[in-house]
């Protein structure tokens, strides 16, 4: 079970680049959320995507950031025409539903630099 | 707006002491509360907690929440530079059909040889 996968670990884009963050959920989990961890702060919720659905984006950027989970493949987080306040770690988790029984499953994480 | 506070914000301790980390919470529509630990890389689950006074253990490191009075503590005993890490606390709330995570800010541990 290789857990939750994101790529790439480490991006680095200059300003108004545009930025793609992957992530695969666990096997047999088909909820996955986006969190925002900027430099001494806890993570921050972004976004909550089911297969297809985007259930709940109240934590994201009105502008500029959007998310998919498409029927195969990976979530995608797309950052566009980046800013050097959007240099961050950003971590995907993973869970089979959304219960209360069921615990967040958390990948390494994507590290952005904007230059 | 929901909140979860964490203290101290950093700890630096010898190795063999014991630590308590501290996580206070105003939330509505609480469901659960966990501790994560983080080191360079993905933040790793330690505890669930979902009912007061029921205290969980998992070899030096234990949890207990209280719903009273809105907070948990984790606590690691002789602890080791293996602890050293970000300890993150977060809570569960109920909403329609998210289980989204809000969490605290993190403490640093250090644990010095």
């Amino acid at each position: 079970n290789a857990g939750v996968m994101q790529n790439p670990r480490h991006l680095v884009r200059r300003r108004g680049q545009e930025a793609r963050l992957r992530c695969s959920p666990m096997k047999g989990h088909s909820h996955v959320y986006w969190y925002r961890q900027l430099p001494e702060e806890g993570l921050k919720f972004m976004v909550y995507l089911q297969k297809e659905n985007i259930i709940d984006e109240s934590g994201m950027p009105k502008e500029r950031f959007s998310a998919e989970f498409p029927k195969e493949g990976p979530s995608i987080l797309r950052i566009q025409q980046v800013v050097r306040g959007d240099s961050a770690a950003y971590f995907c988790a993973s869970s089979r539903d959304y219960s209360g029984a069921n615990v967040l499953t958390f990948g390494a994480g994507s590290r952005l630099t904007v230059l | 707006e929901d909140k979860v506070v964490q203290s101290p914000l950093s700890l630096v301790v010898h190795e063999g002491d014991t630590v308590t980390l501290n996580c206070s919470y105003e939330v509505t529509n609480f469901r659960s509360l966990l501790w994560y630990k983080q080191e360079k890389k993905a933040p790793t689950f330690l505890f669930m907690l979902t009912s007061s006074g029921i205290e969980k253990k998992s070899g030096r490191l234990s949890s207990i929440l209280d719903k009273k009075e809105l907070f948990s503590i984790l606590n690691i005993t002789a602890t080791q530079t293996g602890d050293s890490a970000v300890y993150l606390c977060a809570v569960k709330v109920s909403s329609s059909n998210t289980g989204k995570l809000i969490f605290g800010q993190g403490t640093t541990l250090q644990v010095k040889p």
